[in-house]
């Protein structure tokens, strides 16, 4: 059984541009969910997918986009890039019973280290 | 908003040592509780999952507890060892929301 994985792990962009981070779920799961943790911070609820569909957000502004695709993998896309969008995000995978229950135990990736010059 | 809350921020114990980390959040309408263990530029290892019914779980030498009443839940390590070195997160899942609740960690260093 694999678990969460991320790409790319690291990367450095210059403000202004657009981003696109990738997560592949655990084997199983179905829920995805998106984390921004900044240096020395817990981190910060961005937004859930569950059945391609947003399913919950928490306060970022529209720049910060997302899908899951039918294989429920997940992108992250961040546009008009800030500097204090450098961070560490980290997706989070978890099962979810079809009558759509709530979300249980979360897994963890690794994380992409995105720095924003 | 649910605010969680972990103290104390940094803790430095000899190797051998038990220890108590500390977690508290201000709406006890939860979920569930998890704790997690993170690596510096790393991401996050669940350790414990505590369900709102529960009042503890324990996983070898860790042993987390839960008062959903009061709002605190503590992390307890037994013989600590250098390898424990690591910053310590707990979370909070609301019964109204899909997205856990952080707190921003304790950095445990275990001195050999």
């Amino acid at each position: 059984e694999t678990g969460v994985t991320q790409s790319p792990t690291h990367l450095i962009k210059t403000r202004g541009q657009q981003v696109t981070l990738r997560c592949s779920s655990q084997s199983g799961h179905n829920t995805v969910s998106w984390y921004q943790q900044a240096l020395g911070q817990g981190p910060q609820f961005i937004f859930q997918y569950y059945r391609e569909e947003e399913n919950g957000r928490g306060n970022f502004p529209p720049r910060f986009s997302g899908l899951q695709f039918p294989n429920y993998s997940s992108e992250l896309n961040v546009n008009a890039l800030e500097l204090d969008d450098s961070a560490l995000y980290l997706c989070a995978s978890s099962p979810r019973g079809l009558a759509g229950g709530r979300t249980g135990e979360l897994f963890f990736g690794e994380g992409s280290r995105l720095t924003v010059l | 908003k649910q605010e969680v809350t972990q103290i104390p921020a940094a803790l430095s114990v000899p190797e051998g040592e038990n220890l108590v980390l500390n977690c508290s959040f201000t709406d006890s309408a939860i979920y569930n509780l998890q704790w997690f263990r993170q690596d510096p530029g790393k991401g996050l290892t669940s350790l414990l999952l505590i369900q709102s019914s529960q009042r503890e779980q324990t996983s070898g030498r860790l042993n987390a507890s839960l008062d959903k009443s009061s709002g605190r839940s503590t992390l307890y390590i037994a013989a600590s060892q250098p390898g424990d070195s690591a910053t310590y997160l707990c979370a909070v899942i609301g019964t109204g929301a899909n997205n856990l609740f952080f707190g921003t960690g304790t950095r445990l260093t275990v001195i050999p």
